[in-house]
């Protein structure tokens, strides 16, 4: 069965430093992996994607993810963060084109000035 | 063009009651899904439509819980017999495979 964990329900960062969001996932076939962004009382909005090909995925916002399948990993990362980051992230898990994505529990990104 | 979109936005109704939700996909998608967002379990799946026909139905929680897709367009999730529980955001998703588009939810609150 697929699943997603994503390390850390909460996570803050400093205006310009680094941004790392955390996620490791399971699943039985070649996954299709995919990070959305909620901002607060808005929709899902697709950040970033992974089907096949580059192991590296650019995202919208200068987000970026790679997947390493030994470490059946897809962290999230941006250089440097802006106080517009600041909302819920979540990394996500399908077997296919089709089917239906399977969610991790979320991490909230906080900016700090 | 058109995004995803749900109706009503906000739902508010009395134990007991049954509710009717409602999403409209992106035109001439042929994927629709159904999701609800609470705050003790995340977003959860809840059934897949290609066309009309639901192949995976497999996150309905209960048999209170149907949806139906007519003209390979708009559903209608409906929930029967609510309970406090049922409270949640109910998103719907359309996809041409791929990416699934989000509508903006609807928020349903049982009292």
């Amino acid at each position: 069965a697929q699943s997603v964990t994503q390390l850390g329900s909460h996570v803050s960062v400093s205006e310009g430093a680094l941004v790392l969001l955390r996620c490791n996932y399971s699943s039985s076939v070649p996954p299709y992996l995919f990070w959305y962004v909620q901002y607060p009382n808005q929709g899902l909005q697709l950040l970033l994607k992974y089907t096949t090909g580059a192991t590296l995925v650019k995202g919208i916002n200068g987000f970026e993810a790679e997947f390493k399948k030994s470490e059946t990993s897809f962290h999230l990362t941006k250089p440097s963060a802006h106080m517009s980051d600041a909302a819920e992230y979540f990394c996500a898990v399908s077997d296919g084109p089709y089917d239906k994505i399977i969610f991790g529990k979320g991490t909230r990104l906080h900016i700090l000035p | 063009g058109a995004g995803v979109s749900q109706s009503p936005s906000n739902k508010v109704t009395e134990k007991g009651k049954d509710v009717e939700l409602r999403c409209d996909p992106i035109s001439g998608h042929t994927a629709l899904y159904w999701y609800r967002q609470s705050l003790g379990q995340g977003l959860e799946f809840l059934i897949y439509f290609q066309g009309n026909s639901a192949p995976d139905k497999s996150g309905l929680p209960s048999d209170r819980f149907s949806a139906e897709r007519t003209g390979g367009s708009v559903s209608t999730l409906t929930i029967q017999r609510t309970q406090q529980e049922d409270s949640a955001v109910y998103l719907c998703a359309s996809s041409l495979g791929g990416e699934q588009y989000f509508g903006p939810g609807t928020r349903l609150t049982v009292t």
